[in-house]
């Protein structure tokens, strides 16, 4: 159990072209997904979380307006990087959280989505 | 700002080893705790989480926490070369955030 999917796996665009990741929570319901983004041989750095049905809640420095999360069911979330530039290649990494009720706190990750803009 | 601190290794291992992974947190009132291993060029996986002093065994792992000193280890018993990877500490926050730690590189060398 506990499966998330990602998609696509890897993107190569070009500069000033959005794109958009797909984050699913395959086999229980995610009242909460987030956004991670991993630069190499760095940790993650959370970038948003996002609640179902309301507005994503974005870390300090995380430009909103650049990274649009939309989580419109409680399966499905989407991290779109718009007019994408260089320094946004990295790895992002989505996670969802079971629903509250009886569940823990953890956290299961997607596969990641490696982000290439020439 | 809360904090996780892991050595950043590489913590070198012989095959069959017992590696030991430390962490530690800065915020007294964190509840949650967890151990994610990382293999290059994927995404974290959960290796176990833990909630109360004390130990917590789950196959080869066993998870350690000692919230009055802050404190939270991860022991891997019988270490194979499979298990050489990146292990990163989390910390449960406010909101269902996590906190990670920079992470540990682990080789185990057969």
């Amino acid at each position: 159990g506990a499966v998330v999917s990602q998609h696509p796996s890897r993107v190569i665009c070009k500069s000033g072209t959005s794109v958009k990741i797909e984050c699913r929570s395959l086999d229980f319901q995610a009242t909460t997904m987030f956004w991670y983004r991993q630069f190499p041989k760095q940790s993650l750095m959370l970038m948003a979380t996002s609640n179902e049905g309301s507005k994503a809640t974005y870390e300090q420095g995380v430009e909103k307006d650049k990274f649009l999360i939309n989580h419109a069911s409680l399966t499905l979330s989407t991290l779109t990087v718009t007019s994408a530039h260089p320094e946004d290649s990295s790895f992002y990494i989505c996670s969802a959280r079971d629903r509250p009720s009886g569940a823990t706190d953890t956290q299961y990750f997607g596969p990641g989505t490696r982000l290439t803009v020439l | 700002q809360k904090e996780v601190e892991q050595n950043s290794g590489p913590l070198s291992v012989p095959e069959g080893a017992i590696a030991s992974l430390n962490c530690t947190y800065s915020d007294r009132g964190s509840q949650s705790f967890f151990w994610y291993r990382q293999y290059s060029g994927k995404s974290p996986e959960l290796i176990m989480s833990i909630y109360s002093n004390g130990d917590k065994e789950d196959g080869r792992f066993t998870a350690q926490l000692n919230k009055a000193s802050q404190y939270v280890s991860l022991l891997i018993r019988d270490s194979q070369p499979s298990d050489s990877a990146t292990y990163l500490c989390a910390v449960g926050e406010y909101g269902n955030k996590l906190v990670f730690g920079a992470g540990t590189i682990l080789r185990v060398k057969s």
